[in-house]
């Protein structure tokens, strides 16, 4: 099993560019999570969805910030416009169903500076 | 609001003695606990959970410790091993299944040999 797929892994834009970062979620999982890291606030979830459907956008720090999940096997989270604040690593994660007391598999991550 | 807390950005210890990794949380409603590994440039990995009617859970060297009247957690490893070297996240979840994995804010672990 390749797990989860993250890419890129790093990236490095200018401030007020666009940023796509993707994610292929580990095959016949149904949840898949965004999560943001910093040393300041560790780990944060921005957002999850099940099925494809957004269950819970309440992390997403601004409207600047966006993702879909076309179909079971990817999604995206999109920054436009990129500020140097939002320098982190992203996280993607999915587990095999709905529901807090399933694990989590996370991906290697990416690595976004915003210059 | 940081609902679930690791104050210890760093933790330092020799081989084979004992690791100690603390989280508190201030949710009375979170009723399972998690705590999950991570090493540079990888996705961090789950490690061992614990329910909140049990106050212990133990896995061979890692054993998981709750005192719910303190709303504090511990990851205990022994012994350390140089291996065991990594940033550790403390999780917290329940109030309705939702799905959704509150994390601290990591410690990192260094076993020296």
């Amino acid at each position: 099993d390749a797990g989860v797929i993250q890419s890129p892994r790093h990236e490095v834009t200018e401030m007020g560019q666009e940023v796509t970062l993707r994610c292929k979620p580990i095959s016949g999982h149904n949840s898949l999570f965004w999560y943001r890291q910093t040393m300041m606030r560790g780990l944060e979830l921005l957002i999850y969805f099940n099925n494809n459907v957004p269950i819970d956008d309440s992390g997403m720090p601004e409207d600047r910030f966006s993702a879909k999940m076309p179909n079971a096997s990817f999604s995206t989270l999109k920054i436009q416009p990129s500020e140097p604040r939002d320098s982190a690593v992203y996280f993607c994660a999915s587990s095999l169903s709905f529901g807090s007391y399933n694990e989590q598999f996370f991906g290697p991550g990416t690595r976004l500076t915003v210059l | 609001d940081q609902q679930v807390k690791q104050n210890s950005p760093s933790l330092s210890v020799q081989e084979g003695r004992i690791s100690i990794l603390n989280c508190d949380y201030t949710n009375s409603m979170f009723d399972y606990f998690l705590w999950y590994k991570k090493y540079p440039a990888e996705g961090p990995t789950f490690l061992i959970s614990i329910s909140s009617i049990k106050d212990k859970n133990e896995d061979g060297r890692f054993t998981v410790f709750l005192n719910k009247s303190a709303k504090h957690l511990s990851l205990h490893i022994v012994p350390s091993q140089p291996g065991d070297s990594a940033v550790y996240f403390c999780a917290a979840t329940g109030s309705g299944n939702t799905g959704k994995l509150i994390f601290g804010q990591g410690t990192t672990l260094q076993v020296k040999p």
